[in-house]
């Protein structure tokens, strides 16, 4: 099993452009999230799903936008980067009991907005 | 507003030392709470906690969680530098933003850096 992959690792934007942070994984998790961290805030959750077809917003959703069509695949996308979206940018999975069983984590996207 | 603060944010032990790391939290509707370890890239998960005064232990850590007082701590003994991490406690409850699945909530972290 891969566990959770993450696309691209490093990613300079200019602010305005868009773009699509990919994540996916192999172990058949309902759950999956996406997570920013930033130096001394610690990890804010921005979206997250329950399921194919299913997503909800965390507590720092705006400028992002997701979609869960298939299980395996819940990509993030920034519509229009500003600098304050420069962080590092984790997505995790977990079983369908939720996030409050182990999440395994992507080895993250750093994302710079010029 | 839900928070969960941990402490100290920073320490320097070094290699055999006992350390003990402290999570405290806020929260309106307390599910669970967590104990992660982050090192270059993406945290790994170390314990989930429930039950109130129950110890889990995996080799050199432990972790026991106290709902009476809002908090949990995470003891690492007889230090190795491979321990040196930021280690991050997050709590699992209903958010106050209204999401309808819950959320976990992490503190900033502590950075621990154990010297040879």
């Amino acid at each position: 099993n891969a566990g959770v992959t993450q696309t691209p690792k490093f990613q300079v934007l200019k602010t305005g452009q868009s773009m699509t942070l990919q994540c996916a994984q192999d172990m058949n998790h309902e759950y999956m999230s996406w997570y920013r961290q930033d130096p001394g805030m610690g990890l804010r959750l921005i979206h997250y799903s329950v399921g194919a077809g299913i997503t909800d917003q965390g507590e720092v959703p705006n400028g992002y936008n997701v979609s869960r069509s298939t299980t395996e695949d819940f990509p993030l996308r920034l519509l229009s980067a500003a600098p304050s979206q420069t962080s590092v940018y984790f997505c995790a999975s977990s079983t369908g009991q939720g996030r409050s069983y182990e999440q395994y984590f992507g080895p993250g996207t750093r994302l710079t907005v010029t | 507003e839900d928070k969960v603060v941990q402490s100290p944010l920073s320490l320097v032990v070094h290699e055999g030392d006992t350390v003990t790391l402290n999570c405290s939290y806020e929260v309106t509707n307390f599910r669970s709470l967590l104990w992660y370890k982050q090192e270059k890239k993406a945290p790994t998960f170390l314990f989930m906690l429930t039950s109130s005064g129950i110890e889990k232990k995996s080799g050199r850590l432990s972790s026991i969680l106290d709902k009476k007082e809002l908090s949990s701590i995470l003891n690492i003994t007889a230090t190795q530098t491979g321990d040196s991490a930021i280690y991050l406690c997050a709590v699992d409850s209903i958010p106050h933003y209204g999401g309808s699945q819950g959320n976990l909530i992490f503190g900033k972290g502590t950075k621990l850096s154990v010297k040879p």
